[in-house]
């Protein structure tokens, strides 16, 4: 079956623009999660929607959102942008939320702000 | 504040040897520990996931262990092949705390033929 697909894979902004990235789980899967890249932070949570809620929400200032679809497809939106927020975001989904199991990750959205 | 401290620093070793990664915490609680495996480019891959009440864990050629007295997991590779080259990330989550996961720095692991 198909993973989960990024949308775009590369993007590049300048600063005080916004982006908006996008997921699609793998079918079937209901909770999608977000996470930053970056050579210095490493790999850092952002939110998780499960059935189009927030279940959780990471250390990130308000100008990171995200929202999901009846079709559980998830975006997150960066508003604002600045030269730190540079970095990979990760989509991951999984069948359920909170039964421990392995997440599946997509390839990333490498996006550069300049 | 939380810690999750991995081995910065490079892991090369022979092909054929084990490979053994180290993943320690401190001021966390974790119900659950997860191993990843990252190529350059690519998203996390799972691997395995090992529970606070379970000491070993085994998938082939790997092998997790998992010491809530220590605050340590330790990840085993057997018998490496280069394909085995990655970044090796160990990932923690707690109960009640649906999918959210900390993450290590990781590991990269170098195999040599």
């Amino acid at each position: 079956k198909a993973g989960v697909t990024q949308t775009p894979r590369y993007l590049i902004k300048t600063r005080g623009q916004q982006v908006t990235l996008s997921c699609s789980p793998i079918s079937g899967h209901r909770s999608v999660s977000w996470y930053q890249q970056t050579p210095g932070q490493g790999l850092q949570f952002l939110f998780e929607y499960f059935s189009e809620t927030q279940r959780n929400k990471g250390n990130f200032p308000g100008r990171f959102s995200g929202r999901q679809f009846s079709n559980s497809r998830s975006e997150m939106n960066v508003s604002t942008l600045e030269l730190g927020d540079s970095a990979l975001y990760l989509c991951a989904s999984s069948l359920l939320t909170g039964n421990t199991g392995e997440l599946f990750f997509g390839e990333g959205s490498r996006l550069t702000v300049l | 504040s939380q810690k999750i401290e991995q081995n910065s620093e490079a892991l090369n070793i022979q092909e054929g040897k084990t490979a053994t990664l180290t993943c320690n915490y401190t001021n966390y609680s974790p119900a659950y520990l997860q191993w990843y495996r990252q190529d350059p480019g690519r998203g996390p891959v799972f691997l395995l996931l090992i529970r606070e009440n379970e000491k070993e864990k085994r998938k082939e050629r790997l092998k997790v262990t998992f010491d809530t007295t220590l605050k340590q997991s330790l990840f085993h590779i057997t018998a490496s092949q280069p394909a085995d080259s990655a970044t090796y990330l160990c990932a923690l989550g707690r109960r009640r705390a649906g999918n959210m996961l900390t993450f290590g720095g990781g590991t990269r692991l170098m195999v040599k033929p």
